[in-house]
């Protein structure tokens, strides 16, 4: 059965520092993949999708993912944080054989001033 | 803003009654979707209409049920209530039948909670 997990529940990040979040995926096949953002009190944004192509995605507010079929993995990225990242992070995988988005738990980011 | 509406933001009531849940869907998409989200379970894919018709069905308990009208809105209702219900419940749309490649826009949502 496909499953995404997301290893990290909390991830603290200081204001200008990197950023990776985890996700790793378990399916045959090339899945199609997602990651969404939910700010407080807020619903779920799309940051960016994998479909097929180049495997290093560009997302908006200066977030990009990377695919990376031998590790199931695709991590999220963003060079340098902002107070306003601080917010939780899901990330979806979609399959042929299945209709309905995966959904990971989420990690929650928290940015240190 | 998605573009996606769902009325009341909150709602607060008691074991054992009835609600309603609203959602409007984007300008022009014809699937929606609701999701529960609660600290326990995460986020939970209850079910998906599209164009009037259920399409999938994911973790939508018996007393819960939905439908989605000519205009495209959708209602989700719960009934009778438990406290196990207390979540925020999510309104999703995408402008075709669904699948795996469609992007889903999410509304702000609905925070339910039963005393």
């Amino acid at each position: 059965a496909q499953s995404v997990t997301q290893p990290d529940i909390h991830i603290t990040v200081s204001e200008g520092a990197s950023l990776e979040l985890r996700c790793n995926y378990s399916y045959g096949a090339t899945p199609y993949l997602f990651w969404y953002v939910q700010s407080p009190g807020q619903g779920l944004q799309l940051l960016l999708k994998y479909f097929s192509g180049d495997t290093l995605v560009q997302g908006i507010k200066g977030f990009e993912a990377e695919f990376k079929r031998s590790q199931s993995s695709f991590n999220l990225r963003k060079p340098s944080v902002h107070w306003s990242d601080a917010a939780e992070y899901f990330c979806a995988v979609g399959a042929d054989s299945n209709y309905q988005l995966i959904w990971g738990a989420g990690t929650k980011l928290i940015i240190k001033p | 803003d998605s573009g996606v509406t769902q009325t009341p933001k909150h709602l607060i009531t008691a074991t054992g009654q009835r609600v309603t849940l609203r959602c409007s869907p984007r300008s022009g998409d014809l699937s929606v979707y609701w999701y529960q989200q609660s600290l326990d379970q995460g986020l939970q894919f209850l079910i998906q209409y599209y164009n009037g018709e259920e399409r999938a069905k994911g973790n939508i308990l018996e007393r819960f049920s939905a439908q989605q009208f000519p205009d495209l809105h959708s209602e989700l209702n719960l009934s009778p209530l438990e406290l196990g219900d207390s979540a925020l419940y999510f309104c999703a749309s995408s402008v075709g039948s669904g699948g795996p490649q469609e992007t889903q826009y999410f509304g702000p949502g609905t925070r339910l909670l039963v005393l």
